[in-house]
């Protein structure tokens, strides 16, 4: 099966600054990556989405890249705010099956 | 728009006892439904999904179950919870393959 892994595990930065986390997966049928972020005490949040014909997209102050030959994926925030603190999930669908796999989480502080 | 619900939002239970939690969608029909466990400072665990009305697929083995009464209805059950059972229980949804709209969350204590 599928095998996602996620670092950091946890990451601070300033206000304003960028914040990266990285995925590897395994599986190179693996052909949906999607991003959530998990406030405390809340379920996780899709964010943005890349599908495995897109090296990269992007949504305001957030973007993902995806390296199929690499077989791993990132999450950027720029301009970070003390809103943007929270766990962030990367995941992967494998094109074999119904379900996805995630990755550990990072926890990202923004520091004011 | 679609929303999704989950209670009761905390539970703290006895070992042995049993566990029903609930998950219900509104705003969308015949959604793929997900159960999965979040233990404290880990990743999502899938425990069950359902394509449809009684239609349950099993991904880990373990002492809980999970039904699909309704269209837009969700459960997980247990005859006996084990202290392993704590954790946070999401409930998800999607129109598609994977979740892509999680509940609130319910947060389980066994002790």
């Amino acid at each position: 099966g599928e095998n996602v892994e996620q670092h950091p595990s946890t990451l601070s930065v300033q206000e304003g600054d960028s914040a990266v986390i990285k995925c590897t997966y395994s599986d190179s049928a693996s052909n949906y990556f999607p991003w959530y972020k998990q406030e405390l005490g809340k379920g996780p949040q899709l964010i943005i989405d890349i599908r495995s014909n897109v090296g990269e997209k992007k949504d305001q102050r957030i973007a993902v890249t995806l390296n199929k030959t690499a077989k791993h994926f990132s999450l950027h925030i720029t301009e970070t705010q003390p809103e943007d603190s929270a766990v962030y999930f990367c995941a992967a669908l494998s094109n074999t099956g119904n379900q996805f796999y995630f990755g550990t989480g990072t926890s990202l502080t923004v520091i004011p | 728009s679609q929303t999704i619900h989950q209670w009761p939002a905390t539970l703290v239970q006895p070992v042995g006892s049993p566990l029903s939690l609930e998950c219900t969608v509104e705003g969308t029909s015949n959604p793929n439904l997900y159960w999965y466990r979040q233990a404290a400072g880990r990743g999502l665990q899938l425990l069950f999904y359902s394509v449809g009305i009684g239609q349950i697929s099993s991904e880990v083995p373990q002492n809980l179950s999970a039904s699909r009464p309704q269209d837009r209805q969700f459960i997980l059950s247990s005859k006996k919870l084990l202290l392993s059972d704590s954790g946070f229980y999401l409930c998800a949804w999607s129109g598609g393959v994977g979740p892509q709209y999680f509940g609130p969350g319910t947060r389980l204590l066994v002790l």
